[in-house]
């Protein structure tokens, strides 16, 4: 079946601009994850939903990221006024429940900011 | 707070050699922990994941323990080839009800020349 997708797979802005970044998991799965990674180093937790509600968010590192998952399904990650330190690959994951379940990882979105 | 800490923080071998890979983490109270493969450029691909009851888990060439009361993992790679050449991780989750949030190690770069 398929996997966790991610778009887009590369994403060049200035800074200062506002930037979304989508994530379709795997269909059924009811959490999904967010996390961040710099080069040369492990993912760095950002946000877990379970359905539609973000069940944590203390890894956001500031009011100008935002995720969203309305429907349960499909998440957006936005973030505002881009600075070059937001460089880095923005990695989703999805698990079949809420809980210490395998993650499932999407192919990651790298962002540049100019 | 959990840190996650892996050792060697590359590794390169000639074809055919066994090895082994460590992972450490601070807190003992974790739930289980997953070892993952991340080709470059590429998402993460979980290898396994050890419940905290356990003390190893085996999938073909590759077996992981765990000692929970010492805090470590090892991940053993038995005749590497080529084809294993990545950077490797670990991950534990956090506890009570963010256990969906994983902490990891800054990861294992492994090459296995031919």
């Amino acid at each position: 079946g398929a996997g966790v997708s991610q778009t887009p797979s590369n994403k060049v802005t200035e800074k200062g601009k506002y930037v979304e970044l989508r994530c379709d998991p795997i269909s059924g799965h009811t959490a999904l994850y967010w996390y961040r990674q710099s080069l040369g180093q492990g993912p760095e937790f950002l946000i877990y939903f379970q359905g539609t509600g973000a069940a944590d968010d203390s890894g956001l590192p500031n009011d100008r990221f935002f995720a969203v998952r309305p429907e349960g399904s499909v998440s957006t990650l936005k973030i505002q006024r881009t600075e070059r330190g937001d460089s880095a690959v923005y990695l989703c994951a999805s698990s079949l429940s809420p809980g210490p379940d395998t993650q499932y990882f999407g192919p990651g979105t790298r962002l540049t900011v100019l | 707070k959990q840190e996650v800490t892996q050792i060697p923080a590359a590794l390169s071998v000639p074809e055919g050699e066994n090895l082994v890979l460590n992972c450490s983490f601070t807190d003992s109270a974790i739930y289980n922990l997953q070892w993952f493969r991340q080709d470059p450029g590429k998402g993460l691909t979980s290898l396994l994941l050890i419940q905290s009851s356990q003390r190893e888990q085996t999938s073909g060439r590759l077996n992981a323990s765990l000692d929970k009361s010492s805090g470590r993992s090892t991940l053993y790679i038995a005749a590497s080839q080529p084809g294993d050449s990545a950077t490797y991780l670990c991950a534990v989750p956090a506890g009570g009800t963010s256990y969906g949030k994983l902490t990891f190690g800054q990861g294992t770069i492994l090459t296995v020349h031919p």
